[in-house]
C-alpha cells in the first residue's frame, strides 16, 4: 500500500482539462511544500513535471500546473494532448525516516 | 549535459549476488545526492534510498534497509545498488536519479536496469 493516495485512472478528451489528486497526511503533503509530479510513458524513465508543489522545470509546457490544499496536492493538465497519455506519480517529503514517499500512480487516458 | 548511465539488464538465479551501477557525467558527481527507485512489473515507483557521493552519507527506506546496499565510488563517478542474495521478488526495473534541489526533486534519471531473478 502506497503512502500517498492517487486515483488509479483518469481520462479526458483532447483539449479538455483533468486533475489528478494526491492525498497524504500532515506528516508529508500537508506539512511541507515538497511535492513533485512525475510523468512516465511505457518503457521509459520517469520525467519531472512539477516540483515544490507548483514549479515547472524548464521545457515542461505550461499546460501542466500543480497546487496543494491541506493534505492533498493536485496536478492539472489543461488542453489535453494525445502525448499526455501516461502514468503520473506524485512524490512528497515525509518526516518519517524514509524521507521520500510516492503515490501509487494514476493512468491518464486521452480518449 | 547531465547524464546518468546505468548498467545493462541482468538475469540471475535466486541466492546469487548482484551489483548494478549508475555512472554520472556532465556535472560534479560529489555534489548531488543519487537516489534509487524500484518499479516492479506493472507496478508503481518505490523509494529505496539515497547516497551523497561526496561523503557516502546513505539513507535507506525502512522497506529496503538490510535488503540492499547503496554505495558510491566518487573516483569513477559511479553509484551502486547491490544484493547479497537475490530473491524472485527482486525482479524489477531499478532507476537511479539525481536529486536536484529539495528532497523529492529528481530531474535527471538513468535509463533503468532490468533485473530478472528466476530459477
Amino acid at each position: 500500500q502506497s503512502a500517498l493516495t492517487q486515483p488509479a485512472s483518469v481520462s479526458g478528451s483532447p483539449g479538455q482539462s483533468i486533475t489528478i489528486s494526491c492525498t497524504g497526511t500532515s506528516s508529508d503533503v500537508g506539512g511541507y511544500n515538497y511535492v513533485s509530479w512525475y510523468q512516465q510513458h511505457p518503457g521509459k524513465a520517469p520525467k519531472l513535471m512539477i516540483y515544490e508543489v507548483s514549479n515547472r522545470p524548464s521545457g515542461v509546457p505550461d499546460r501542466f500546473s500543480g497546487s496543494k490544499s491541506g493534505n492533498t496536492a493536485s496536478l492539472t493538465i489543461s488542453g489535453l494532448q494525445a502525448e499526455d497519455e501516461a502514468d503520473y506519480y506524485c512524490s512528497s517529503y515525509t518526516s518519517s525516516s524514509t524521507q521520500v514517499v510516492f503515490g501509487g500512480g494514476t493512468k491518464l487516458t486521452v480518449l | 549535459e547531465v547524464q546518468l548511465v546505468q548498467s545493462g539488464a541482468e538475469v540471475k538465479k535466486p541466492g546469487e549476488s548482484l551489483k548494478i551501477s549508475c555512472k554520472g557525467s556532465g556535472y560534479s558527481f560529489t555534489s548531488y545526492w543519487i537516489g534509487w527507485v524500484r518499479q516492479m512489473p506493472g507496478k508503481g515507483l518505490e523509494w529505496m534510498g539515497i547516497i551523497y557521493p561526496g561523503d557516502s552519507d546513505t539513507r535507506y527506506s525502512p522497506s529496503f534497509q538490510g535488503q540492499v546496499t547503496i554505495s558510491a565510488d566518487k573516483s569513477i563517478s559511479t553509484a551502486y545498488l547491490q544484493w547479497s542474495s537475490l530473491k524472485a521478488s527482486d525482479t524489477a526495473m531499478y532507476y537511479c536519479a539525481r536529486r536536484d534541489g529539495d528532497y523529492v526533486t529528481f530531474q535527471h534519471w538513468g535509463q533503468g536496469t532490468l533485473v530478472t531473478v528466476s530459477s
